[in-house]
């Protein structure tokens, strides 16, 4: 594709079910970042994976968090038990090397948690 | 890790006017520096970047300029138009890992 695609674009879900979020990268990145955005602030970093593994997760909340990249391309994250506090735009990103490249945004997953 | 603070949160400019926003970062191993334009329900685009071993850049109306020492940097632009109305953020880069700032909402003027 011409971008990355994310999907939803929308998700309501009820206080306490499991999402799951999905993005295609642009083919051939090899860097997918996932992010957080809260209304009014900035993308908070959760997860960065270079090819199929997670090179980094601190930005995970807690282990109700979980992202995976089986493949090296399609990228899931996964939100168990969700809460009220996880509503917010998820972006994810990607990038050709990972080093000092532009990433390039995905339109994002608003997720609202009723 | 990483802290990025971005000023002012909000900016209102007469169309025609200059608009500067700026960043400071607290990690000194940061080394790349990209400002993104967010309209309101899109994604995040970038406008410029810059990196470390640059002090500064321009393209047309926008320029970025950085300081290492300082651990600083800023976005100018010129002659500011009413599609400049935006959110804009700043962030810095360490071990692959881009650290944003909260936001700038620019509102031009007519």
């Amino acid at each position: 594709g011409a971008g990355v695609s994310q999907t939803p674009s929308n998700k309501v879900t009820e206080k306490g079910k499991y999402v799951e979020l999905r993005c295609d990268p642009i083919s051939g990145h090899t860097a997918l970042y996932w992010y957080r955005q809260s209304l009014g602030q900035g993308p908070e970093f959760l997860i960065y994976f270079q090819g199929t593994g997670a090179a980094d997760d601190s930005g995970l909340p807690n282990d109700r968090f979980f992202a995976v990249r089986p493949e090296g391309s399609v990228s899931t994250l996964k939100i168990q038990r969700t809460e009220r506090g996880d509503s917010a735009v998820y972006l994810c990103a990607s990038s050709p090397t990972g080093e000092n490249t532009e990433a390039f945004f995905g339109q994002g997953t608003r997720l609202t948690v009723v | 890790g990483e802290n990025v603070e971005q000023h002012p949160s909000t900016l209102s400019v007469q169309e025609g006017d200059s608009a500067v926003i700026k960043c400071t970062y607290s990690d000194s191993a940061s080394n790349y520096f990209p400002w993104y334009k967010q309209e309101l329900g899109k994604r995040p685009q970038l406008i410029i970047d810059i990196r470390s071993n640059v002090g500064e850049k321009k393209d047309q109306r926008i320029a970025v300029t950085l300081n290492k020492t300082a651990k600083h940097f800023s976005l100018h632009i010129t002659e500011t138009q009413p599609e400049d109305s935006a959110v804009y953020f700043c962030a810095a880069r360490i071990n692959e890992k881009l650290t944003f700032g909260t936001g700038t909402r620019l509102t031009i003027i007519p």
